[in-house]
C-alpha cells in the first residue's frame, strides 16, 4: 500500500478555511485517497474519498492534483468542533469472490488540527 | 441508529485473565475489522475478516484470537492478557451493504481495556 506523509500538526482560526495537506507520491492507480478523523477517544469518522477527480460533500472538499501524488482536505469554514486528528489514507480496490470489496485501511500518525476561537 | 456497537465500553482485567471483545454491525456490510490504539499512537490493525467465514492477521495479531461468528458479529478474544494489551479497542465494517453510499469503515466508539 502507498505510504503517506502528513504534517503532524496545524492551526486554523474559527471561521477560516483549514487545509490540511496528503503526499502520497507513491500512489497507484488503483488506489483512492480517504480522508478520516478523530475526535478525541472516539472512534475515526468517515469525511471523504476520491480516485482521482475533486470531491465535495457536506462536510469538506478533497483536491486531489493531477498526477495524484499529492492532495488537500479543505474544511470551508472551520468550528471549534473540527479540532481532531486527521488522517489521509491511501487504499486500494480489491474484487474478491463475493463482489468488490475494498482493502484494508493503514492509519500514519495523521494531522492533529486545533481550530482556535 | 445503524452503526457499529462494541460491547463492554470499559474493562479491567488482571494479568492473565481471558476475555472477549464483542462487536456487531448492522449495515450489511461483508468486512469487519479489529483496530488498537495505545496512547498518542494511530492506529493499527489486530485481525479482519474480509467476508463471512474468512479471517487474516493484520499488523499486530499476537496474543489475539478472533471469530467471525456470522456476517453481523465479529469477537476478539485475549486468551492471556498482559499490561502490553492495555489500550483503546475499535471495531470497525466496511463493504457493499444496503443503501451504502461511501465505501469507507464505519467504526465503533471503542473499548477500554486496562490490564493490571
Amino acid at each position: 500500500d502507498a505510504k503517506t506523509t502528513q504534517p503532524p500538526s496545524m492551526d486554523c482560526a474559527e471561521g477560516r478555511a483549514a487545509n490540511l495537506p496528503c503526499n502520497h507520491s507513491t500512489i497507484s492507480g488503483n488506489e483512492y485517497v480517504y480522508w478520516y478523523r478523530q475526535i478525541h477517544s472516539q472512534g475515526p469518522q468517515y469525511i471523504i474519498h476520491g480516485l482521482k477527480n475533486n470531491e465535495t460533500n457536506e462536510m469538506a472538499s478533497l483536491i486531489i492534483t493531477e498526477d495524484r501524488k499529492s492532495s488537500t482536505l479543505i474544511l470551508p469554514h472551520a468550528t471549534l468542533r473540527d479540532t481532531a486528528v486527521y488522517y489521509c489514507i491511501v487504499r486500494p480496490r480489491a474484487a474478491n469472490a463475493g463482489g468488490t470489496s475494498y482493502g484494508k485501511l493503514t492509519f500514519g500518525q495523521g494531522t492533529i488540527l486545533t481550530v482556535h476561537p | 441508529n445503524a452503526g457499529v456497537t462494541q460491547t463492554p465500553k470499559f474493562q479491567v482485567l488482571k494479568t492473565g485473565q481471558s476475555m472477549t471483545l464483542q462487536c456487531a454491525q448492522d449495515m450489511n456490510h461483508n468486512s469487519m475489522y479489529w483496530y488498537r490504539q495505545d496512547p498518542g499512537m494511530g492506529l493499527r490493525l489486530i485481525y479482519y475478516s474480509a467476508s463471512e467465514g474468512t479471517t487474516d492477521k493484520g499488523e499486530v495479531p499476537n496474543g489475539y484470537n478472533v471469530s467471525r461468528l456470522n456476517k453481523r458479529e465479529f469477537s476478539l478474544r485475549l486468551e492471556s492478557a498482559a499490561p502490553s494489551q492495555t489500550s483503546v479497542y475499535f471495531c470497525a465494517s466496511s463493504g457493499l451493504g444496503s443503501g451504502a453510499t461511501n465505501y469507507g469503515y464505519t467504526f465503533g466508539s471503542g473499548t477500554r481495556l486496562t490490564v493490571v
